[in-house]
């Protein structure tokens, strides 16, 4: 079956570390987004990116940097310099030329720093 | 710029209750409407869509309708169970290519038996 895979489902890092999650999509879709939520707090965009070899910032980039070599993968690393970076992060893609599409959710990471 | 708005939760319900979620817009253009629905520890799945002025979209008992002259989206369900505790999210996607996915704060939703 087609999906979004993200892994690992949680993961503690201590402070000053850099961290990466992993996003991968078997669905042949074009755009992928990574989303940060905090609890009670709705979604806010990190990055996204609609094509490989390229990436834009979303609301809240800073502290975070990602890479798209290639159509199926989407990794974001949480860098030292995040600040609060306590959080679940989501995954998301869609077939971006079509916005009667929504996105496709990966079930996402959990990352607690210690 | 565009933007979602829900109504403030928690909503607490009895199991077979009538469910409302009320869903606001402001985007220019016709924007494709949305419904998604995160269970505890999941990420968000799809629940359903409207992409044009009065379409009905609908899925496991819910509906929401796309209302232009009011640029709403409510989400109704005649009657919930405990499995749909959940939060419940709103949100739109502007017709032109490369948008994104624009989300509402969410209600979160607890049914008691």
């Amino acid at each position: 079956d087609g999906g979004i895979t993200q892994s690992p489902k949680y993961l503690f890092r201590k402070e000053g570390q850099n961290v990466t999650l992993s996003c991968e999509q078997n669905l042949n879709h074009d755009a992928m987004y990574w989303y940060r939520q905090d609890p009670g707090q709705g979604l806010r965009l990190i990055y996204y990116s609609q094509i490989v070899n390229d990436f834009q910032k979303g609301d809240i980039a800073e502290g975070y940097s990602v890479s798209r070599e290639k159509k199926e993968s989407f990794p974001l690393t949480v860098t030292s310099a995040q600040k609060n970076p306590t959080a679940y992060y989501l995954c998301a893609s869609s077939p971006d030329r079509l916005s009667t599409y929504g996105y496709t959710f990966g079930s996402g990471t959990r990352l607690t720093v210690v | 710029g565009d933007s979602v708005t829900q109504m403030e939760g928690p909503v607490t319900l009895s199991e077979e209750a009538f469910l409302t979620i009320n869903c606001t817009y402001t985007a220019t253009g016709y924007p494709s409407l949305f419904w998604y629905v995160q269970y505890p520890g999941e990420g968000l799945q799809l629940l359903l869509k409207a992409t044009k002025a009065d379409d009905k979209g609908s899925n496991k008992g819910f509906e929401a309708t796309y209302r232009k002259e009011t640029t709403s989206f409510h989400l109704e369900k005649g009657s919930v169970q405990v499995s749909d505790s959940a939060v419940y999210f709103c949100a739109l996607r502007r017709e032109t290519s490369g948008s994104r996915l624009t989300f509402g704060e969410g209600t979160q939703l607890t049914v008691n038996p």
